[in-house]
Order: structure tokens, then sequence, then C-alpha cells
């Protein structure tokens, strides 16, 4: 079956504006995650979706930072006036469900930012 | 907070050789597991080989192997028969079995593989 999907692979925009990330789980994953890889870095937690639960935001670096998921399936991830220490790769991985770490999490190619 | 290192930002090794990349971690956790991810120039993260800190025997998958030292936190990759496809960053990963089970992941390390 298809793996993960992100859109648009690449996104180049002007300082302050706003800028949406999508993407597409595998189909029947519960679990969806949102990372940011910065030039150099590893990737660090941004957000989690599980099921209809509340998201767990603890990742998100600042209030420009916001992610939804429509449906319980696909999500899009927005930044609101975008900063140049923004430019990154933003990844999304999905997973079937939480029970003690069994199922593992597979990785979208992701999108990458660049903040002019 | 649990932190993953590796120190080793590049390495290389010759075709057909055998290459170590280390990874320590910290955690006050028992219950966890570990990956090693390896991520091609097409950005798409793969998964190698994971192990889980409850499993004392280290994991293997074909030419990749893990040297797991719980006490120590250590969980290092030793890839055999390196091949040009192995070329790619790899990266280190901690998950706990609890909360929103998030991967942490290391800042990785550069493989060349040299002809």
């Amino acid at each position: 079956g298809a793996g993960v999907s992100q859109s648009p692979s690449n996104k180049v925009t002007e300082k302050g504006k706003d800028v949406e990330l999508r993407c597409d789980p595998i189909s029947g994953h519960t679990a969806l995650y949102w990372y940011r890889q910065s030039l150099g870095q590893g990737l660090e937690f941004l957000i989690y979706f599980q099921g209809n639960s509340a998201p767990d935001k603890s990742g998100l670096p600042s209030d420009r930072f916001s992610a939804e998921r429509t449906g319980g399936s696909v999500s899009t991830l927005t930044i609101q006036r975008t900063q140049q220490e923004d430019s990154a790769v933003y990844l999304c991985a999905s997973s079937l469900a939480l029970m003690r770490g069994r199922y593992e999490q597979y990785f979208g190619p992701g999108t990458r930012l660049t903040v002019t | 907070a649990q932190t993953v290192t590796q120190s080793q930002p590049e390495m290389s090794v010759q075709e057909a050789e055998t290459v170590t990349l280390s990874c320590t971690y910290d955690t006050s956790e028992s219950d966890y597991y570990l990956f090693w991810y390896k991520q091609p120039p097409s950005r798409q993260m793969i998964l190698v080989i994971r192990q889980e800190a409850y499993k004392q025997q280290n994991a293997t998958e074909n030419r990749f192997s893990v040297n797991f030292q719980k006490a120590a936190k250590s969980f290092s990759l030793k890839i055999s028969d390196s091949q040009l496809g192995d070329a790619a960053m790899y990266f280190c990963a901690y998950r706990s079995n609890f909360g929103n089970e998030k991967l942490t992941f290391g800042t990785g390390t550069r493989l060349t593989i040299i002809p």
C-alpha cells in the first residue's frame, strides 16, 4: 500500500508569510507525529495526534506553529508569520497505535521549507 | 527528559569492510525501545534495526547488528560487508513505552562508503 505522503516537497516563502504543510498518513494509522529537522541537527518532536484525543503540542516551538488533523486522517501544520529560523525539513510520521511501543513509525519524505 | 548523543558527525569505511557507529543515551526509565534510522539524500527515514530494552539479546538484521549495553546506556550499530548503498545519515533514536511514544533523536552520523 501507499506510504506516508507529504506536500509540497519544497516550499520557498518570504519572511512574514504564512505556510501550510500537509501530511497524508498511511490508511488506518491512528497515531500521527510531526518532527522538524534543522540543518545539521537530528529530528525534534513538534506535535502528536492519537485518534480523537486532544493533541500533544508540547514540542511546538512557539504560538506561531499550529496543527490540525481532520477526520483522523490528513494533517496540516501551519506556520504563521514565518521567520528565517523556521527554515528546516518538516517530517511527518504515522503508526498503527500506541501499544507499549510495539508499532514502528513510518516517515514521509518531508517538506523542505526555506524562508527568505 | 531523555537525551541521545552521537559523537561521530562523520565516518567513512572501505567497501566490504565493517564499521561501527556509536550512540549513547540518558534516561531514568527501564522500559523503552532504541532504534537506528537511515536517511539517504531522498530524506526518507528508513528503519534499520530496533532493540527493546528488556531483551538482553542484541538485535540483528542481515548485515546490521547492534551492541546494546543497558547499564552503560550505549547502543552502537555495526554494519558488516559495507555496500555503496549504505551511504547515508544514520540516526540513533530513543522511544519510551509510555506517554506519546515520540522519538528522541541524536544529531546523526554521516557515513561515506569508499569504493
